[in-house]
């Protein structure tokens, strides 16, 4: 089945700290790929997308690249703020229109 | 740009009770979708609908869980009766249907079945 496994938090940097958390991802076809930010007490807002292979998502300084080869969308950011500090979900659309299947949330608490 | 509505935003409930989520989806999105999150399992699809129309339903727990959108405007999930396995965050979302068009979340209403 369909399937995303993530970076198990919390991940916890000081201010300015280079960030990864991983994505892998189990799906047929050619997925589209997201990730969602969820800051405290709020729903989820799309940080960044891809929809095919070797495609970059990018937005506010974070990047994530389509790998097919590896099935990974690897979230980075080269220097990360307090103000990123939310909790990142990882999630793929096997096709358009249909849900969203999520990963189980990282948690990143970035500290000044 | 109201967004996505969801209402209540807390509920608190005893076992046994009635418990119904309300949402309103962003003026013209024909898409909507119900999602459950909770520690253990995560965010998960319950139900989504396109033109109102429920076209996929595999997520709904059992028959305690109840879906509809009686118009493009409005959609329910019931649970009846609640227990306390059903304490979670319910997420509705919306979008246009078809592409690769953004799915928007409301901000989720917290169910805690005591």
């Amino acid at each position: 089945g369909n399937s995303v496994t993530q970076t198990e938090g919390p991940v916890t940097l000081s201010e300015e700290a280079f960030l990864t958390i991983n994505c892998t991802y189990t799906a047929t076809g050619y997925p589209s790929l997201f990730w969602y930010v969820q800051y405290p007490g709020e729903g989820l807002q799309l940080l960044l997308k891809a929809t095919k292979a070797d495609d970059k998502g990018s937005n506010k300084g974070f990047e994530a690249t389509y790998r097919k080869e590896t099935t990974s969308f690897h979230l980075e950011k080269g220097s990360v703020q307090v103000s990123d500090s939310a909790v990142y979900f990882c999630a793929l659309r096997r096709q358009a229109g249909t849900a969203l299947i999520f990963g189980k949330g990282t948690t990143l608490s970035v500290s000044s | 740009d109201a967004g996505v509505i969801q209402s209540p935003r807390h509920e608190v409930t005893e076992m046994g009770q009635e418990v119904t989520l309300r949402c309103k989806p962003i003026s013209g999105h024909n898409s909507l979708f119900w999602y459950r999150q909770t520690m253990m399992r995560g965010l998960e699809l319950l139900i989504y609908f396109n033109n109102n129309v429920p076209i996929d339903d595999s997520g709904m727990p059992e028959d305690r869980f109840s879906a509809k959108m009686p118009n493009a405007s409005f959609s329910t999930l019931k649970i009846q009766p609640s227990e306390p396995r059903d304490s979670a965050v319910y997420f509705c979302a919306s979008s246009l249907q078809g592409g690769d068009n953004e799915q928007f979340f409301g901000p989720g209403t917290r169910l805690t079945v005591l």
